[in-house]
């Protein structure tokens, strides 16, 4: 069936120090859409991604689509205490119903 | 804008008991969605709705879950005979629909079964 990996499961890192995680889809993905979820809260969501090898920016986050809209990462340059969260990937599925696949999400600490 | 509304938060309940939670979505949304969480996992689909009528089902839902919107507004869902592998993270989120768009989510219901 359709599937979104992320890697890694975990990452810790020192405050100050970059962070990046990527997201796979085993099919091709009309867009691509990232959450956050903060300890003991819910996803928000965060972007999505439409256009093939699109770049979008918020502040210092940095997500790109792939060009072949199977891949997807989030970039997050110089990680402040307020990052900590676990940060997912969905794709919708293939018969377009509205449902998202969530990849299993990259859990970061930062340390302060 | 008063958000994604999910009760009971912690639902803690004996194996072989039913339970039944609600989620009330933003208003003007006509999309809902019913997901499950477990420890270290993302989201998994249950079922969505848009307005009233329940439009797909994840394989992941057995005969023991049922989920209604009779008015398309609020949703309830219900688990008859729980095991203890229905423990987890319940969430619903909304979206304005239709289309694929951002998904606004509860603060979930976590079920524990003893």
């Amino acid at each position: 069936g359709q599937q979104v990996m992320q890697i890694p499961q975990y990452q810790h890192v020192q405050e100050g120090e970059d962070f990046t995680t990527y997201c796979n889809s085993s099919t091709t993905l009309s867009n691509i859409q990232w959450y956050k979820q903060r300890p003991g809260g819910h996803p928000v969501f965060l972007i999505q991604l439409v256009k093939s090898g699109e770049v979008k920016k918020q502040k210092r986050l940095t997500f790109q689509f792939g060009e072949a809209k199977k891949n997807s990462s989030l970039h997050i340059t110089a990680t402040q205490t307020t990052d900590v969260g676990t940060y997912f990937c969905a794709g919708p599925s293939l018969n377009q119903g509205g449902k998202l696949i969530f990849g299993q999400g990259t859990e970061l600490s930062v340390k302060p | 804008d008063t958000g994604v509304s999910q009760n009971p938060r912690h639902k803690i309940t004996k194996r072989g008991q039913n339970v039944t939670f609600r989620c009330d979505p933003i208003s003007e949304h006509n999309r809902l969605y019913w997901y499950r969480q477990t420890l270290g996992q993302g989201p998994e689909f249950l079922t969505y709705f848009q307005n009233e009528a329940q439009l797909e089902k994840s394989r992941l839902l057995s005969d023991r879950f049922s989920a209604e919107r009779p008015k398309g507004s609020f949703s309830t869902l219900e688990i008859q005979r729980t095991e203890q592998g229905d423990s987890a993270m319940y969430l619903c989120a909304s979206s304005p629909g239709p289309g694929i768009q951002p998904q606004h989510f509860g603060d979930g219901t976590r079920l524990s079964i003893l």
